[in-house]
């Protein structure tokens, strides 16, 4: 099976930490994406990439960056976490073929709370 | 710009009976459009897809969706509910129609099914 991993399923962090979520896919994908998940809200589009050292940013960027240093892991920085991202973030990816566009693989997810 | 709408953040129905998720679609380009599903503390799996193809898409556990170009809407269906359905699902349209695209997802819509 397709797996999309994130490293930690819970994390408690204060305000002002630097936060690291970790995101692993072990299906050759091209393209991954961070989301958020805040109810009411939907998923809202963080960051995504196309390719190795590639980033464009979704529709809501602003206090976050990302790293992706090898294929397969594409990390979402919280350079200094605020309250206001505490969140559910999910990591996706998909393939860059055309057939399947659109196609994301999820990971469960990574819900931060930050005090 | 693209975008998604869905009608209802919760939608309830009794086992056996009709499921109905209405989701309207804005697109300066022929979309291509997506149903999700989450279950409790799970990621995003995939349910179905449009892809400008036949416009009635069946997907994975007894959902369709047709796509109506005249009524820019793209609604979910199920002739009978299950009590495994209960769960949150996103209607979802590509930002730019090519491989790889991120996703702009609705705010998603609740079902619950009671016996």
């Amino acid at each position: 099976d397709v797996k999309v991993t994130q490293s930690s399923r819970y994390l408690v962090k204060r305000t002002g930490e630097k936060v690291f979520l970790e995101c692993v896919q072990d299906m050759d994908h091209e393209n991954m994406f961070w989301y958020r998940q805040d109810p009411g809200l939907g998923l809202r589009l963080i960051y995504f990439s196309y390719d190795v050292k590639m980033k464009e940013k979704g529709d809501i960027p602003e206090g976050y960056s990302v790293s992706r240093e090898k294929k397969e892991r594409f990390s979402l920085i919280l350079e200094s976490a605020s309250t206001n991202q505490t969140s559910m973030y999910l990591c996706a990816g998909t393939s860059g073929r055309s057939e399947v566009a659109g196609e994301l693989f999820f990971g469960e997810g990574s819900r931060l709370t930050v005090l | 710009a693209q975008s998604v709408t869905q009608l209802g953040s919760h939608v309830s129905v009794s086992e056996g009976a009709l499921v109905l998720l209405r989701c309207n679609y804005s697109s300066s380009v022929p979309p291509y459009l997506f149903w999700y599903v989450q279950y409790p503390n799970q990621g995003l799996q995939l349910l179905l897809k449009y892809t400008s193809a036949a416009t009635l898409v069946k997907g994975i556990n007894g959902f369709e969706a047709e796509f109506k170009k005249s009524e820019t809407s793209f609604h979910l269906t199920k002739p009978s509910a299950h009590m495994s359905d209960a769960a949150e699902y996103f209607c979802a349209v590509t930002k730019r129609p090519q491989a790889g695209t991120a996703l702009i997802f609705g705010k998603g819509t609740t079902l619950s099914v009671s016996s």
